[in-house]
């Protein structure tokens, strides 16, 4: 089993919509959980770190559920420039990733 | 923010030979540095962590001869990929661990290195 397993996608969505993420992850000793975000032949960049307490960032919200050991990422009004893959990420001591999930917002 | 610098950006190569691929942090002490691999729609797959002063630690099926990795100092990591094949040839990046106030991981711009 995979440590991090996330649907690749892709998710075609309008603009506007509303849409989730969810990524498993198998170590229940994970303590760092992150979004990352990968535009194509890029680097990944960090999106937000994934608090207990779920966090938000303006359209952006991460929550954790370790009981089902569960990471999320809903964004919100979703934009043409929120195209990308985005990546989940955790663990302890070392941080695994997820494949990515392709999301691609249309006009 | 923090930032990590990767060079070279890209890389061709002949069979054989030897590529060093630097990764460095510029604005935050890092002693732990992840080296990771990417394949056309992969993931990024861990390769090894890097530890500052001590001998990197690789990933299953990960060939540490022919992957060398070096932290001689906290700001900088090197991975040497040697006798390079086709097979080789990948985008690998490279993260640092930032332990600082705003703890995360910060990435490198990645390394695109083909293998002729």
């Amino acid at each position: 089993r995979k440590e991090v397993e996330q649907d690749p996608g892709p998710f075609n969505v309008p603009e506007g919509a509303t849409v989730a993420f969810n990524c498993t992850y198998s170590n229940s000793a994970s303590q760092s959980f992150f979004w990352y975000r990968q535009d194509c032949r890029k680097e990944p960049k960090l999106l937000m770190s994934v608090y207990s307490s779920g966090n938000e960032d303006g359209r952006f919200t991460a929550q954790l559920n370790r009981a089902s050991q569960y990471i999320s990422l809903l964004i919100r009004d979703s934009k043409l420039s929120d195209s990308a893959t985005y990546l989940c990420a955790g663990g302890y001591q070392k941080v695994t990733f997820g494949i990515g999930t392709k999301l691609q917002v249309i006009p | 923010g923090a930032v990590v610098s990767q060079h070279p950006s890209w890389v061709i190569c002949k069979s054989g030979t030897s590529v060093k691929i630097e990764c460095r942090s510029l604005d935050f002490q890092a002693t732990t540095m992840f080296w990771y691999r990417q394949f056309p729609k992969q993931s990024l797959m861990l390769m090894a962590t890097s530890n500052e002063g001590s001998k990197a630690t690789y990933e299953q099926g990960v060939e540490k001869d022919k992957f060398l990795i070096n932290h001689a100092s906290l700001t900088l990591s090197t991975l040497t990929v040697t006798s390079a094949h086709p097979e080789d040839s990948s985008f690998y990046i490279c993260s640092a661990e930032d332990r600082g106030p705003d703890y995360g991981y910060t990435f490198g711009s990645g390394t695109r290195l083909t293998v002729v």
